[in-house]
């Protein structure tokens, strides 16, 4: 099993592109999360999905929208990249109720945005 | 906000020391979990505590939840160079993903 897998591992943006992150897990879990780590500031979840179909936002959504596409996939999409958007993204899934399961993470997508 | 407080932020220790870092919060919790993220790495999962007082171990770790459910700490015996990375509490604010990291903190660890 691969777990939980990110891509790109790395990419750089100039100011106004798109890009989407993609995220797949195939340890059929209900959730699946999107957060963002910038230095200082810990992990800040920016989306989550409670289940195929759902998505909801968390602390740090504006500049970001999310698809559920299927139950092992959730990708997180830049319409205007910005360089405040520049961090490190990590995608996690859980296998339970978001507020009692232990969740795994990918190995993180590492965005720059000129 | 129903944020957590992680100190310290950063902690040198020499090899063998002891290392303890503290997870606060205002508000109850109705559980926390704790994560190590290895410097370059993705956080991964150490422990969930759940019961009022709860304390668990793991070889030399040891955590543990206050009496309140406002606190928690994680607590390593011996410090090796293996212990290096970042440590984050991660809490439930009781609300469907409202989940909130602690800012983490940063364990170096000198041979």
């Amino acid at each position: 099993n691969a777990g939980v897998t990110q891509t790109p591992k790395f990419q750089v943006l100039k100011t106004g592109q798109s890009m989407t992150l993609q995220c797949a897990q195939d340890m059929n879990h209900n959730s699946m999360y999107w957060y963002r780590q910038d230095p200082g500031m810990g992990l800040r979840l920016i989306y989550y999905s409670a289940s195929e179909g759902t998505t909801d936002k968390g602390e740090v959504p504006n500049g970001y929208n999310v698809s559920r596409l299927n139950k092992r996939e959730f990708s997180l999409r830049l319409e205007s990249a910005a360089p405040s958007q520049t961090s490190v993204y990590f995608c996690a899934s859980s296998g339970g109720s978001p507020s009692l399961a232990k969740q795994f993470f990918g190995p993180g997508t590492r965005l720059t945005v000129l | 906000g129903q944020q957590v407080m992680q100190i310290p932020q950063y902690q040198h220790v020499q090899e063998g020391e002891d290392f303890t870092t503290y997870c606060n919060s205002s508000t109850t919790l109705s559980n926390i979990q704790w994560y190590k993220q290895r410097p370059g790495g993705h956080p991964v999962f150490l422990i969930q505590l759940v019961k009022s007082g709860e304390v668990k171990k793991q070889k030399r770790l040891t955590f543990q939840f206050g009496e309140a459910k406002k606190n928690s700490s994680l607590h390593i015996t011996a410090t090796q160079t293996t212990d290096v990375g970042t440590y984050f509490c991660l809490r439930d604010g009781g609300s469907q993903g409202n989940l909130i990291f602690g800012k983490g903190t940063k364990l170096s660890v000198k041979p």
